[in-house]
């Protein structure tokens, strides 16, 4: 199994939106509404961000949404902050469980 | 709080086995799925497979005939063995809680595999 596909690196200034796509195939994220996002700041533990495509943790902000289309997957994040510079992982729970190869945001 | 925390050798020489355990407290280990997740330095995540408190575990096809993953309820513990490793396996371990998502994690622990 590989791993789902996102950009290596989005950026975007303060306040603006970016979004960031997590690609897999028909056996994973195209199969099932068990993709979840991760936040990891350096040095620290992941941190969920998303779950179920769309759905937030209590105490995430309201800026940060999911979304799934076919085999793609993408996380939003609205009015850019600077401490939302962190890598971010999509990951696909479909019997196994397989992540995305990361991607890093630089607001700018 | 639900906190987990990390134990075992930071240096494991090549061919050896890898052995950590994860402390869970602040909530029972009964009646959910544990993982382990690893990262090598500057890479992404990997799952390296789960425990259900019940003993049942599901591995991580790549790595499947070399993981061996344990309960131990009454610790409210739950612990990882990887055999023969080799440098490819150097990374920071992650243990985390479940639920189909992973909700809560460990702070991790580097193991870095060197003779």
């Amino acid at each position: 199994q590989s791993a789902l596909t996102q950009p290596a690196s989005v950026s975007g200034s303060p306040g603006q939106s970016i979004t960031i796509s997590c690609t897999g195939t028909s056996s994973d994220v195209g199969s099932y509404n068990l993709v979840s996002w991760y936040q990891q700041h350096p040095g620290k533990a992941p941190k969920l961000m998303i779950y179920e495509v769309s759905k937030r943790p209590s105490g995430v902000s309201n800026r940060f949404s999911g979304s799934k289309s076919g085999n793609t997957a993408s996380l939003t994040i609205s009015g850019l902050q600077a401490e939302d510079e962190a890598d971010y992982y999509c990951c696909s729970y479909a019997g196994s469980v397989i992540f995305g190869g990361g991607t890093k945001l630089t607001v700018l | 709080q639900v906190q987990l925390q990390e134990s075992g050798p930071g240096l494991v020489k090549p061919s050896e086995t890898l052995s950590l355990t994860c402390t869970v407290s602040g909530g029972s280990i009964s009646s959910y799925y544990w993982s382990w997740i690893r990262q090598p330095a500057g890479k992404g995540l990997e799952w390296v497979g789960h425990i259900y408190s019940s003993g049942s575990t599901n591995y991580n096809p790549s790595l499947k005939s070399r993981v061996t993953m344990s309960v131990d309820t009454s610790k409210n513990q739950f612990s990882l063995k990887l055999s023969s490793v080799t440098a490819a396996d150097t990374a920071v371990y992650y243990c985390a809680r479940d639920v189909g998502v992973f909700d809560y994690w460990g702070q991790g622990t580097l193991v870095t595999v060197s003779s």
